[in-house]
């Protein structure tokens, strides 16, 4: 077990709705990220926090969005919900840049389907 | 659970032999890389990680090694059991883009046939 947590475990939308993923990192970490997980492939990078401040972003577009608190867990929001965004939706934690280690330790995922 | 890697490549081999999970990369500039298990409907879990300065690095049953010339990764697997049937992904990070961003491979397959 990493100690990164995640709710709900599955989920049930209709296309336009939104919706909120929620992330606990693991004690100690600082830097949550944030992975999308289609069917068949490889995670893909959403966007980083790092001491609350967004730490990069890859190719979503806006309606995807995020949050991370001073306790370090962290929400991913996506509105306007369309059916490729059926996925599993992973987060990932870590100790931080200033410690010069980039391991990533990954939760169980959230399970979007949107219909 | 769910089923993770539908169109996979997928390497079969029988319990107690070793296994090897090869991945290449594109990217000259990475500078770590991670080997990560993911069975179905859980999240990938981290299995051993490299450095670029570094050429091997062992683990427990586990080894990576790092061919920089050629930008390809592999993982061995000794003594395989059937608990590491799963999907297997390499990631890298690369420097200079700021944000410690891991980008993973399209994954391979193990089944271990008892």
């Amino acid at each position: 077990e990493t100690g990164v947590t995640q709710s709900p475990t599955h989920l049930i939308k209709t296309r336009g709705q939104q919706v909120t993923l929620r992330c606990s990192s693991q004690s100690g970490h600082n830097t949550v990220s944030w992975y999308q997980q289609a069917l068949g492939q490889g995670p893909q990078f959403i966007f980083q926090y790092y001491r609350e401040e967004e730490n990069g972003r890859g190719n979503f577009p806006p309606r995807f969005s995020g949050l991370q608190f001073p306790n370090y867990s962290s929400e991913l929001n996506v509105n306007a919900l369309e059916l490729d965004d059926s996925a599993l939706y992973l987060c990932a934690s870590s100790p931080g840049a200033e410690t010069s280690t980039d391991t990533q330790y990954f939760g169980p995922g959230t399970r979007l389907t949107v219909l | 659970g769910e089923s993770v890697g539908l169109h996979l490549p997928t390497l079969s081999v029988q319990e107690g032999d070793n296994s090897i999970i090869n991945c290449a990369y594109s990217n000259s500039a990475s500078d770590y890389f991670i080997w990560y298990k993911q069975e179905s409907g859980k999240g990938p879990q981290f299995i051993i990680d490299i450095r670029s300065n570094m050429d091997k690095r062992q683990g427990q049953r586990v080894t990576v090694l790092l061919n920089k010339t050629v930008k390809h990764l592999s993982l061995q697997i000794a003594a395989t059991q059937p608990g590491d049937s799963a999907v297997y992904f390499c990631a890298e990070i690369s420097r200079g883009t700021g944000r410690r961003a891991l980008t993973f491979g399209s994954g391979t397959r193990l089944q271990v046939q008892p």
